[in-house]
């Protein structure tokens, strides 16, 4: 079945600094969703991705689907305290189920 | 404003013992679905509803069951608690294809 993978699995960053998240599907997929989960909180909806190569910003996050549409990235500029919890990326491919990636947990050093 | 919510927010349960977790919402969103997730596993779906009467298995179904009797409800049953079904579950709806999944604030299961 799919597979969705998503790399690193945690990013230590110095508050001001930048990083970028990876998500990458064994499977082509028809979209991508990222989702952001604060800690002891649930997931909450970000951004949906369709075309292929489509760019997509959010404030201070930057939202890339691959032109083969098996892989996303997300990048974060001048990260903030706010920006603590998990980032998850969901494939959808032709089934229409979601499949999750393990997440990238990051945590801001002040 | 439409919420969905999931009850109870913990529950201990014992081995053996049928438990059922509950999902509510009122988006009126014919697609529901149940998540459990665990460390290093990220959210792995385990039955979903496209709507009423209908429920398919996700990948980790093996000892749970949905119903769908109604558009607001997916009562999510664990036949029989393992310990290995130790978990957060969440419960998520979704307006169509092409919409983010609204998840709820989760039920932290404990089976002792």
């Amino acid at each position: 079945g799919q597979q969705v993978m998503q790399i690193p699995q945690y990013q230590h960053v110095q508050e001001g600094e930048d990083f970028t998240t990876y998500c990458n599907s064994s499977t082509t997929l028809s979209n991508i969703q990222w989702y952001k989960q604060r800690p002891g909180g649930h997931p909450v909806f970000l951004i949906q991705l369709v075309k292929s190569g489509e760019v997509k910003k959010q404030k201070r996050l930057t939202f890339q689907f691959g032109e083969a549409k098996k892989n996303s990235s997300l990048h974060i500029t001048a990260t903030q305290t706010t920006d603590v919890g998990t980032y998850f990326c969901a494939g959808r491919s032709n089934d229409y189920k979601l499949s999750f990636g393990a997440g990238t947990t990051v945590t801001v050093r002040a | 404003d439409a919420e969905i919510t999931q009850s109870p927010r913990h529950k201990i349960t014992e081995t053996g013992r049928q438990v059922t977790l509950a999902c509510h919402q009122t988006w009126n969103h014919n697609n529901m679905f149940w998540y459990r997730q665990d460390l290093g596993h990220g959210l792995r779906l385990i039955h979903y509803s496209y709507g009423v009467q209908d429920t398919n298995k996700g990948e980790v179904s093996d000892g749970y069951s949905v119903s769908r009797s109604n558009t607001e409800d997916l009562p999510l049953t664990l036949e029989s608690a393992a310990s290995s079904q130790t978990s957060v579950y969440f419960c998520a709806s979704s307006e169509g294809q092409g919409h983010g999944y609204t998840f709820g604030s989760g039920t932290r299961l404990t089976v002792v």
